[in-house]
């Protein structure tokens, strides 16, 4: 199984509303990570989990919260955010050493508009 | 800080035509170099990669040939078809963090 779920497909939330983004994979991989992408644009990294642990923040607005309950399962909850967060929302998940120094999965994303 | 291009923005060809898209690098400390395609409003699905040390890499019909000391890589797409349409996107992956670095990518259009 070389899959990466993300869900929900599509999100639609207001400002002061809280919601989360879930993220599963099941190929016993141990670095997990959350990228936005905004149309047209690359992918941006914004965290990276490595054996369940914190290892990356890329300076992320405290109103993105990550998660990582367990080596499977990667979070990201939302709280109170603005309408240029409006994005795609994409988990990706890789052996171990975390990083580009191996081949990153890819989940399909969750289409997030904040209105 | 590490700057990918990838030339032309868009692409279109006739079915049965060959594929070239371009990547260019700035700073040629890399550690490898990965070919992604995303199709509309999805994931990432990785194609291709290169590790430093290595000239080329080949799965089926894509050939990506990687020239780091002049900062370029090549993704060959032979005899394209309908199913091929769609973004392609370059990283490279620096020394300095190993944190992919992501062109702007290609988009392919390939008509019937």
């Amino acid at each position: 199984d070389t899959e990466v779920t993300q869900t929900p497909k599509h999100l639609v939330m207001g400002m002061t509303n809280k919601k989360s983004l879930k993220c599963e994979q099941h190929m016993g991989h141990r670095a997990m990570y959350w990228y936005k992408q905004k149309a047209k644009k690359p992918p941006e990294l914004m965290f990276v989990y490595s054996y369940e642990k914190l290892s990356i923040n890329e300076s992320v607005p405290s109103r993105f919260s990550p998660e990582c309950p367990n080596s499977s399962l990667l979070n990201l909850h939302l709280h109170a955010l603005q309408p240029e967060d409006s994005a795609l929302y994409l988990c990706a998940s890789s052996q171990d050493r975390g990083l580009g120094q191996e081949t990153q999965y890819f989940g399909p994303g969750t289409r997030l508009l904040v209105l | 800080k590490q700057e990918v291009t990838q030339i032309p923005a868009a692409l279109s060809v006739p079915e049965g035509e060959n594929l070239v898209l371009n990547c260019s690098f700035t700073d040629s400390a890399i550690y490898n170099l990965q070919w992604f395609r995303q199709d509309p409003g999805k994931g990432l699905t990785s194609l291709l990669l290169i590790q430093s040390s290595q000239r080329e890499q080949t799965s089926g019909r894509l050939n990506a040939s990687l020239d780091k000391s002049s900062g370029r890589s090549t993704l060959y797409i032979a005899a394209s078809q309908p199913g091929d349409s769609a973004t392609y996107l370059c990283a490279v992956v620096p020394l300095r963090d190993y944190k992919l670095s992501f062109g702007a990518g290609t988009t392919v259009t390939v008509r019937a």
